[in-house]
């Protein structure tokens, strides 16, 4: 069963605008760790957001915010006032176990945002 | 403040060859890890270690090998090339443990062509 669930291939966005990036995902684990990544076109990944399953509080990181809903098991990716520097391929990823244990991360098949002036 | 370095960038190999791709952190990270990225796909686990002298397999394991025998190096060794393996392949790192655990380190990349 597929762990991590993007199921935006592709999504377009004015400059300046918002934009949810979606992610669900399945765990019988209670304690876990989500975060998202940036892949430009150069190929690198840049950490952007971790959330924790015990966090109380949605994870923001400047213009990234993460709107996590335990029980629905989501964990959407919000970019505020976008920028063309957006335009990247952006993946959800699970650890599960808490804080400590090794991050073998599972990913999802990614969603590739593409920022319009 | 070099992080995580992989060599080398790019590889074409044959169907049948081996090679080792190194991997080196300078954060004193125990836990290490290597990844690969097949085309329009996230990344896949391949192999991880979480101190020198300790390794397990991942999600993906079939075709590699790796081995820590210092903190610094975790070289990904591919035996018997096959296209199968063409991929992009990520080493990464983190702390073992508190909140900066979870910030983890990827290299740039490795970009491996078999034919």
């Amino acid at each position: 069963a597929q762990k991590i669930t993007q199921t935006q291939p592709g999504m377009f966005v004015q400059e300046k605008e918002a934009v949810t990036l979606d992610c669900t995902y399945d765990t019988s684990d209670q304690s876990y760790g989500l975060f998202w990544y940036k892949q430009p076109s150069s190929g690198e990944m840049i950490f952007l957001i971790y959330q924790g399953s015990y966090d109380e509080q949605n994870a923001t990181e400047g213009r990234y915010s993460l709107n996590f809903q335990k029980a629905r098991k989501s964990a959407n990716l919000v970019i505020s006032a976008s920028q063309l520097g957006d335009s990247a391929m952006y993946f959800c990823a699970m650890r599960e176990g808490g804080t400590g244990t090794a991050s073998k991360l599972t990913f999802g098949t990614g969603t590739r945002l593409q920022v319009m002036l | 403040n070099a992080g995580v370095t992989q060599t080398p960038k790019f590889r074409i190999l044959k169907i049948g060859q081996s090679m080792t791709l190194q991997c080196a952190q300078d954060m004193n990270h125990n836990y290490m890890y290597w990844y690969r990225q097949d085309p329009g796909m996230g990344l896949k686990l391949i192999y991880y270690s979480v101190g020198a002298g300790i390794t397990d397999k991942g999600e993906v394991p079939n075709g590699y090998n790796v081995s820590r025998s210092t903190t610094e190096d975790f070289p990904l060794r591919l035996e018997l090339a096959a296209p199968s393996q063409t991929s992009v392949y990520f080493c990464a790192s983190s702390y073992s443990s508190g909140y900066s655990g979870n910030t983890i380190y990827f290299g740039e990349g490795s970009w491996l062509t078999v034919v």
